[in-house]
């Protein structure tokens, strides 16, 4: 059963720092992965999705790196500002067949200004 | 492009009530999820549906939970009756193309409270 599991559950980061968000996956059996935003409140809104073939991906601030072998996904978010502040979630989608994507618990993120 | 609608946004019914909640996912999209999402937990499948055709409900609380497609378009999930731990958000997404993740598009939810 494919688990995934986010580190930290939470953080703290004055305005301008750089950041790194983790996730690890157990199966490394996926077709790819994707990293979501969520604001209070809200639903999900997908910010980058990586191929299982692929490295990385990278959208403005924002680059997610992906070790499909080792099972982990970075998800780098620089010169953070206090609008980037929400959960940040990790899933994937298994490579065999008509799966569902998978969810990690989150990070949620706080960036103070 | 119109997005995901969801509704109500917000819902609080006492426990053994029961409860529905509707989506209408963006025109064209034939995949249609419906996810719990607990307080501090990521979402949780419930029921994957292509067209107006159940893929997946493994997951579904079907003693107690039942969802439906009409036409493939517009879906209802209900809960009848309710539990405390049914408390959570319920989430609907959309995509064209199933099972791959690609162009997901999720809804603001329907927060339920059961009290």
């Amino acid at each position: 059963k494919q688990e995934v599991t986010q580190i930290p559950a939470a953080l703290s980061v004055p305005e301008g720092e750089n950041l790194v968000l983790n996730c690890s996956f157990t199966d490394s059996a996926i077709y790819n992965l994707q990293w979501f935003r969520q604001d209070p409140g809200k639903g999900l809104t997908s910010l980058l999705l990586i191929q299982s073939s692929q490295r990385e991906q990278t959208s403005g601030r924002l680059n997610a790196s992906l070790d499909k072998s080792s099972g982990r996904s970075t998800l780098y978010i620089a010169a953070s500002q206090p609008g980037d502040s929400a959960t940040y979630l990790c899933a994937v989608n298994l490579d065999s067949g008509n799966t569902p994507l998978v969810f990690g618990k989150g990070t949620r993120l706080s960036v103070i200004a | 492009e119109a997005g995901v609608a969801q509704s109500p946004r917000y819902k609080i019914i006492e426990k053994r009530q029961s409860v529905a909640f509707w989506c209408n996912p963006i025109s064209g999209h034939a995949t249609l999820y419906w996810y719990q999402q607990i307080l501090g937990q990521g979402p949780k499948l419930l029921i994957q549906f292509q067209n107006n055709g159940v893929v997946d409900d493994s997951q579904l609380p079907k003693d107690r939970f039942s969802a439906e497609r009409l036409k493939g378009v517009d879906s209802t999930l209900k809960i009848q009756p309710a539990k405390l731990e049914d408390s959570a958000v319920y989430l609907c997404a959309s995509s064209l193309d199933w099972g791959r993740g690609y162009g997901y598009t999720f809804g603001s939810g329907t927060r339920l409270t059961v009290v």
